[in-house]
């Protein structure tokens, strides 16, 4: 079946360094790739998305590549900011079945130091 | 206002107690999905509806149950609860048919059972 692999955290940075969380997939489809963001206390919100190989998914200064050769799609951001500080999932969203229901990643829990 | 919300957002109950987390949506959709999150299991999916006629278990269904009252309600139920239903609950929608929608999550329900 589907599975989403993420490193795992806690990833602890400073303030303006670079950012990457690796992300890599078990589809037997072709399938659409998102990165959500839960910040403390709230629900998770889409951060970014890609349907197809090459596509580059962007949102507030984080991007991720959808790599079909490598099935992976990481996050990547130049620059983090404190306000940065949140779990990261990475999940696909697949055709076989129909149902398109997400299948999620652990997540990545991320702390930004000043 | 917010488009999902759950209520309550945080309850401490003991085991064997039935207990009620309610979900409401204003976003119109017609696809509603119970998540639980655990630290480093990452989301598991409860049980999801498609509409209100149409309820599916999910991967970890057992000791829960739902009810579908209205386009805009989805409720889950714990008949008898257990402490190691101790979780963070998520509620969320999506508009349905595509492969690359999107998930739209309520703010969670802290629950603790004693």
């Amino acid at each position: 079946g589907d599975s989403v692999t993420q490193m795992e955290g806690p990833v602890t940075l400073s303030e303006e360094a670079f950012l990457t969380i690796n992300c890599t997939y078990t589809a037997t489809g072709y399938p659409s790739l998102f990165w959500y963001v839960q910040y403390p206390g709230e629900g998770l919100q889409l951060l970014l998305k890609a349907t197809k190989a090459d596509d580059k998914g962007s949102n507030k200064g984080f991007e991720a590549t959808y790599r079909k050769e490598t099935t992976s799609f990481h996050l990547e951001k130049g620059s983090v900011q404190v306000s940065d500080s949140a779990v990261y999932f990475c999940a696909l969203s697949d055709r076989p079945g129909g149902s398109y229901i997400p299948t999620f990643g652990r997540g990545t829990s991320l702390i930004v130091h000043p | 206002d917010a488009d999902v919300t759950q209520t309550p957002r945080n309850r401490i109950t003991k085991t064997g107690k039935r207990i009620m987390l309610e979900c409401s949506q204003t976003k119109g959709h017609d696809r509603m999905y119970w998540y639980r999150q655990d630290p480093g299991l990452g989301l598991q999916l409860i049980y999801y509806s498609f509409d209100v006629k149409d309820i599916n278990k999910g991967e970890i269904s057992d000791g829960y149950s739902v009810s579908r009252q209205a386009q805009a309600k989805f409720s889950l139920s714990l008949e008898s609860a257990i402490p190691n239903q101790t979780a963070l609950y998520f509620c969320a929608t999506s508009e349905g048919g595509d492969l690359a929608e999107t998930q739209y999550f309520g703010p969670g329900t802290r629950l603790l059972v004693l």
